[in-house]
């Protein structure tokens, strides 16, 4: 069974820096490209970010995190992080860890990252 | 980037009925369309991929169409589990996108 668990959210402050991790297992973890979505309270989801699969070569970023977020991933440990700097106020919201197959198919269940003073 | 808007955004429906959601892209995504499914506190899961493709384990009530600019996701019986917030997405291009939502609730 596909797993994905986040981890790494907390509260912090408005500039601040947050990593965020996500353990996969039950699939081949190096063969996918992986993403990561948010959702603000009460509001829709936003795209943040993937990674290819294999190295991770290829990374692409929304517009509204590009400068300040930085995906990775570690075949070794089958793990993708979301290394967050110069935290805002906007960037509040519960991550969602996900795998890309066939669209987005399998999801964590999310970490929350408040920013706030 | 893209702009994906769905309609509408709230939808009061009753159990057995027919329910179709729309999503227009605001240039062509061919047919890189995802519908997912989210309740509250939880995460999403997938509907349909490439437009029309269900999910494997995904009733079969669910169905999806279009191409382009112009998309709509279908409930055929709506079921008490179907009461949800359901979203669309587009993987054609960078950054991608999802509509606002569409929340089904019960009439």
């Amino acid at each position: 069974e596909v797993q994905l668990l986040e981890s790494g959210g907390d509260l912090v402050q408005p500039g601040g820096s947050l990593r965020l991790s996500c353990a996969a297992s039950g699939f081949t973890f190096s063969i996918n490209a992986m993403t990561w979505v948010r959702q603000a309270p009460g509001k829709g989801l936003e795209w943040v970010s993937d990674i290819s699969d294999g190295t991770g070569s290829s990374t692409h970023y929304a517009d509204s995190v590009r400068g300040r977020f930085t995906i990775s991933r570690d075949n070794s440990k089958n793990t993708v992080y979301l290394e967050m700097t110069s935290l805002r106020a906007e960037d509040t919201a519960v991550y969602y860890c996900a795998r890309e197959g066939s669209a987005i198919d399998r999801w964590g269940q999310g970490t929350l990252v408040t920013v706030s003073s | 980037d893209i702009q994906m808007t769905q309609s509408p955004s709230t939808l009061s429906a009753s159990v057995g009925d027919r329910v179709t959601i729309t999503c227009r892209a605001s240039q062509s995504i061919s047919r890189w369309l995802a519908w997912y499914q989210q309740k509250p506190g939880k995460a999403p899961k997938i509907l349909i991929y490439e437009a029309s493709y269900l999910e494997y384990g995904v009733p079969s009530r669910f169905s999806g169409s279009g191409s382009g600019t112009e998309f709509t996701l279908t409930i055929s019986s709506l079921q008490p589990d179907d009461f949800a917030t359901y979203y669309c997405q587009q993987y054609n291009s960078y950054s991608w996108t999802f509509g606002q939502g569409t929340k089904v609730e019960i009439k």
